[in-house]
């Protein structure tokens, strides 16, 4: 089975600039969630997805942030403009739909952000 | 607000010895609680659930448990082995919930 896909891996921008992360979640997982993992913090969610409908942005900065999961399968998540606290890891996970249990989250590699 | 706490940063053992990692929350009961190992410029990978009604889980080494009245979590990985040596996340989430909030993680180092 194939694992959640992310790119870039690594991502070098300058202040102002804008960036996009791509991810593909395992197939079949209806839920997708995008988190951002600054260097020796846990991961904070940024974006649950449910299929195509979004279930909670409530911790996405959206003047600056957003993303979308068009046919709800793949997903992108974009910053415009960087900022330099917006350097992180920026990781995505997928998970299956099962009602009333909190289920077990796959995680890809991530992709790396530097904001200079 | 929700607040998860492992209060270890870093935790260094001997190998063969058994690693026990805490994870304490506070502000809210989650129904149920999630460990996952990280390595090294690599996402999280799931380990281990437990459920506010159960007591301890078990998984070949690794062990866990949820006390909802200390509001506590202990995660034991036994006979310890260098091959452990990543970062442990403890997570939470509520009933019908799928969303995680994490600790900020121990990192375990397994001295041979």
């Amino acid at each position: 089975e194939a694992g959640v896909a992310q790119s870039p891996r690594y991502k070098i921008i300058e202040k102002r600039q804008s960036v996009a992360f791509w991810c593909n979640p395992i197939s079949g997982h209806a839920t997708l969630y995008w988190y951002q993992q600054i260097l020796g913090q846990g991961p904070k969610l940024l974006i649950q997805f449910q299929n195509n409908g979004v279930v909670d942005d409530s911790q996405l900065p959206k003047d600056r942030f957003s993303a979308e999961r068009l046919k709800g399968v793949d997903s992108t998540l974009k910053i415009q403009p960087a900022k330099l606290e917006d350097s992180a890891v920026y990781l995505c996970a997928s998970s299956l739909k099962e009602a009333g249990v909190s289920n077990e989250q796959y995680f890809g590699p991530g992709t790396r952000l530097t904001v200079t | 607000s929700q607040k998860i706490e492992q209060n270890s940063e870093a935790l260094n053992i001997q190998e063969g010895k058994t690693a026990t990692l805490t994870c304490n929350y506070t502000n809210y009961s989650p129904a149920y609680l999630q460990w996952y190992r990280q390595d090294p410029g690599r996402g999280p990978v799931f380990l281990l659930l437990i459920r506010e009604n159960e007591k301890e889980k078990r998984k070949e080494r690794l062990k866990v448990t949820f006390d909802t009245t200390l509001k506590q979590s202990l995660f034991h990985i036994t006979a310890s082995q260098p091959a452990d040596s990543a970062t442990y996340l403890c997570a939470t989430s509520g009933a019908g919930s799928y969303q995680l909030t994490f600790g900020k993680g121990t990192k375990l180092s397994v001295i041979p």
